[in-house]
């Protein structure tokens, strides 16, 4: 079964830009995993921000992008804002047993 | 608007089971599925299967296989999740999300309720 891995801890200066990445032990990402983003921060549900590689969710600020890259899944934040620090998931799809994997968070500090 | 409301914290003996509900509006039930995602203290969120709201057709993950069920009553437009044979690994927030397509896909999710497994 497939582990999703992702850095586990990042930090970005305010105005500053950040990229997070999503890789699987199973190979390439692609879109057929159609990656997922959320964030979630402390004592709150995880709050959806990008599906399908790249779409946004209309609530998600403009500042966050999904993309593909050098075979992982990506999300980079443009100009972070205090509020942006949290904890931030891929999801991934696979066929299989285990349809649905998450990644193992990356921690962003705001700093 | 869609909103999913779960039922309140629990705290269970060891070999114990628990339901957790998930009610649901602001949209058709039967025309979406519901997955559930679990996450223990400090660890990350980890997919424990999903329902069919339509036919209620059901997948788990192979590591609750045996101890999960899922189900829904469309008409009280709810879906629960029960696991058994609890031990303290089970420990955790457990949510339920909402699963349709495009946009519509993990794009909301239950408050969580916390489940507390310890003798």
């Amino acid at each position: 079964q497939a582990v999703v891995t992702q850095e586990p801890s990042l930090t970005v200066s305010p105005g500053g830009t950040v990229t997070l990445t999503c890789g699987s032990s199973a190979g390439a990402v692609t879109s057929g995993h159609y990656p997922y983003w959320f964030q979630q921060k402390p004592g709150q549900a995880p709050r959806p921000l990008i599906y399908d590689t790249t779409y946004k969710h209309s609530w998600t600020p403009a500042r966050f992008s999904g993309s593909l890259l050098g075979g992982k899944a990506a999300l980079t934040l443009s100009g972070a804002q205090p509020e942006d620090e949290a904890d931030y998931y891929c999801l991934l799809s696979y066929v299989g047993s285990r349809p649905w994997v998450f990644g193992g968070g990356t921690k962003v500090t705001v700093l | 608007q869609v909103q999913l409301v779960q039922s309140g914290a629990e705290v269970k003996k060891p070999g114990a089971s628990v339901k957790v509900s998930c009610k649901t509006s602001g949209y058709s039930f039967t025309g979406y599925s519901m997955q559930w995602v679990r996450q223990a203290p400090g660890q990350r969120l980890e997919w424990m299967g999903w329902i069919n709201g339509g036919n209620g057709n059901t997948k788990y993950s192979q590591k609750f296989q045996g101890r999960v069920t899922i189900t829904r009553d469309t008409s009280a437009s709810t879906a629960y999740m029960e696991l058994t044979s609890l031990r303290s690994e089970d420990t955790a927030v457990y949510y339920c999300a909402y699963y349709g397509s495009g946009s519509y896909s993990w794009a909301y999710w239950g408050q969580g309720t916390l489940v507390t497994v310890s003798s």
